[in-house]
């Protein structure tokens, strides 16, 4: 079965430095490749996806994420962080052939200004 | 257009009682998945609908756990006999049909059993 692995639940990062939540996966054929973002109390939204499309892919907000085979990972990064970027971001995997999302446990990100 | 919604957003059931969530999907998407979302974790997958068929349904935790979709649209959560471990955020999440497709998520139901 496909997995997830963030390292690292709580994250910090200064404003205007650089964003980096590290996602490794675990499964048995290519799979499709998620990040999600949740803010306090509201639903997951997507940030960007990985379909075997080009391997870096550009989201929402300024994020980008590269998928790379050789290392089974999805990180994700930004340039410079802004203080609205603090929340909560999931990474998740979904198998060829499987409709279910398995999710990472997230790495809550705070902002320090 | 209107999203995903999920009634109600905060549920405080006694041990022992029976609840129900409802998950109103984005109009036309014909998948509906379920996913349980514990305190600090990552959501966990329950079941999957595609339009009223009730596809797959292997991470619902016991059979206090029911969800259906009869008409292909509204879906209903039901857990009976609550119990202090099924304290958690319900999240509701609606696509279109293929592996690609976005799921989109709502904003969930916190339920708190005491």
């Amino acid at each position: 079965a496909q997995s997830v692995t963030q390292l690292g639940s709580h994250v910090s990062v200064s404003e205007g430095a650089l964003v980096l939540l590290r996602c490794n996966y675990s499964s048995s054929v290519p799979p499709y490749l998620f990040w999600y973002v949740q803010y306090p109390n509201q639903g997951l939204q997507l940030l960007l996806k990985y379909t075997s499309a080009a391997t870096l892919v550009k989201g929402i907000n300024g994020f980008e994420a590269e998928f790379k085979k050789s290392e089974t990972s999805f990180h994700l990064t930004k340039p410079s962080a802004h203080m609205s970027d603090a929340a909560e971001y999931f990474c998740a995997v979904r198998a060829y052939g499987n409709n279910r999302l398995a999710f990472g446990k997230g790495n809550q990100v705070v902002v320090i200004p | 257009g209107a999203g995903v919604s999920q009634s109600p957003r905060y549920k405080v059931a006694k041990r022992g009682q029976d609840v129900a969530l409802r998950c109103d999907p984005i109009s036309g998407h014909v998948s509906l998945f379920w996913y349980q979302q514990a305190l600090g974790q990552g959501p966990e997958f329950l079941t999957y609908f595609q339009n009223e068929a009730q596809l797959d349904k292997s991470g619902l935790p016991s059979d206090r756990f029911f969800a259906e979709r009869p008409e292909g649209s509204v879906s209903t959560l039901k857990i009976q006999r609550t119990q202090q471990e099924d304290s958690a955020v319900y999240l509701c999440a609606s696509s279109l049909a293929g592996l690609a497709a976005e799921q989109f998520f709502g904003p969930g139901t916190r339920l708190t059993v005491l």
